[in-house]
């Protein structure tokens, strides 16, 4: 185990449905981050959090909100998704040392989702 | 923008053998990191090695080794002794700006290489 923790572990969706993705990190650290995992495609950054301020959205659909109450917790609210959305979904923390970032990211298990 | 190039989309070896994966990416940066990463097949992601582009020494952890080529931006890992527990996705990584200040930190992956360890 890593110290970062993700539910569910799968889901299944439709189209019209409204779901949320929480991770949770133990580690004390003050940065979270979003990837998304496909086949075949390398793993692709979609959201980071710094302090609770989202400092980075890679051009991810408006149907994917992002929320991060805490520096513990970072949820992904999944609205109105396509088939082509269904993937994992992981979750990575780190910790930003007063300017000067780590660069070891931990991950969690992820998210299996599928959109039928 | 950064891309991560891994040629090798599966590698098979037998068990105690050394295997070596190669990595290559594409950077205008001089100041970055590189990773390689490990995902088993239950899917947490962990990190084996990592590499300061500012340092020239190769990083060592155990039995893995990294030949780093900063001028051919080549970053590969070598496995010695490799064991059944090694069999798993192994992704190379990138990341700009260790320093934060705005923009991307995210990490740039390759698209995998799926090493098997054989018996």
């Amino acid at each position: 185990e890593t110290g970062v923790t993700q539910t569910p572990r799968h889901l299944v969706m439709g189209m019209t449905n409204k779901k949320s993705l929480k991770c949770e990190q133990h580690l004390g650290h003050n940065a979270m981050y979003w990837y998304k995992q496909s086949a075949k495609k390398p793993l692709e950054l979609m959201f980071v959090y710094n302090f609770k301020e989202q400092t980075e959205n890679n051009s991810v659909p408006s149907r994917f909100s992002p929320e991060c109450p805490n520096s513990s917790h970072l949820f992904l609210h999944l609205h109105t998704l396509q088939p082509e959305d269904s993937a994992l979904y992981l979750c990575a923390s780190s910790q930003d040392f007063s300017g000067h970032r780590s660069y070891e990211q931990y991950f969690g298990p992820g998210t299996r989702l599928t959109v039928t | 923008a950064q891309t991560v190039t891994q040629s090798q989309p599966e590698m098979s070896v037998q068990e105690a053998e050394t295997v070596t994966l190669s990595c290559t990416y594409d950077t205008s940066e001089n100041n970055y990191y590189l990773f390689w990463y490990k995902q088993p097949p239950s899917r947490q992601m962990i990190l084996v090695i990592r590499q300061e582009a500012y340092k020239q020494q190769n990083a060592t952890e155990n039995r893995f080794s990294v030949n780093f080529q900063k001028a051919a931006k080549s970053f590969s890992l070598k496995i010695s002794d490799s064991q059944l527990g090694d069999t798993a996705m192994y992704f190379c990584a990138f990341m700009t700006r260790p320093y934060s200040g705005g923009g991307a930190d995210g990490l740039t992956f390759g698209k995998g290489t799926h090493l098997i360890i054989q018996p």
